[in-house]
């Protein structure tokens, strides 16, 4: 079983439309937990970064942590074209280290 | 943010070749940086840590004799993969953690190698 698990998609949506990214995971040890967007052929860029559980909200992102099942999520309003990317959840077990390990990435196409 | 650049972001050599890959931190000194590679489809998976000053800590798995790192500033890391095979093909990546962490990374642009 991978420590984290990320449904690899694609998913395809239209304009407009809200869209829902999850992981799952296993080590209940995980603190921080990171959203990354990730565009064809370049490296990742940090969307959201949260600590335990709650939410956290910025524009038109907001990322859930619900440390009780091991289940963390990141919605997208009013997606755009632009939005279309590879989107990976990363965690950690502290705020003092690099080695974040990562889930496989969901593939989103928002379509016009 | 915080810029991080990887020098080449392509590259193609020769079975048997080694290739040296640059990850230079532009706007602030960074203290660690890692090194993660990234199958086509598949997630990034961490292969060492490199401070500053100090001997890599590699990932169970990866070959400290053929993934040469070297952290000799606060501004640069370099990897070089050696005797490079087919299999080393794949998009390469670092990432910078400043002195003052915060948890959070900067990424590289990735540097994709690919062996003949």
């Amino acid at each position: 079983q991978k420590e984290v698990e990320q449904d690899p998609g694609p998913l395809s949506v239209p304009e407009g439309a809200i869209v829902s990214l999850n992981c799952t995971y296993s080590n209940s040890a995980f603190q921080y937990f990171m959203w990354y967007r990730q565009y064809s052929r370049k490296g990742p860029e940090l969307l959201m970064y949260t600590y335990s559980s709650g939410n956290k909200e910025d524009g038109r992102f907001t990322a859930q942590v619900d440390k009780s099942s091991k289940y963390i999520s990141l919605f997208i309003r009013d997606s755009q074209p632009s939005d279309s990317a590879t989107y990976l959840c990363a965690m950690s077990l502290s705020s003092n280290t690099g080695k974040l390990i990562f889930g496989q990435g969901t593939t989103l196409q928002v379509k016009p | 943010g915080a810029v991080v650049s990887q020098h080449p972001s392509r590259v193609i050599c020769k079975s048997g070749t080694s290739v040296k890959i640059e990850c230079r931190s532009l706007d602030f000194q960074a203290t660690t940086m890692f090194w993660y590679r990234q199958f086509p489809k598949q997630s990034l998976m961490l292969m060492a840590t490199s401070n500053e000053g100090s001997k890599a800590t590699y990932e169970q798995g990866v070959e400290k004799d053929k993934f040469l790192i070297n952290h000799a500033s606060l501004t640069l890391s370099t990897l070089t993969v050696t005797s490079a095979h087919p299999e080393d093909s794949s998009f390469y990546i670092c990432s910078a953690q400043g002195a003052l962490n915060t948890g959070e990374l900067f990424f590289g642009e990735g540097s994709r190698l690919t062996v003949l």
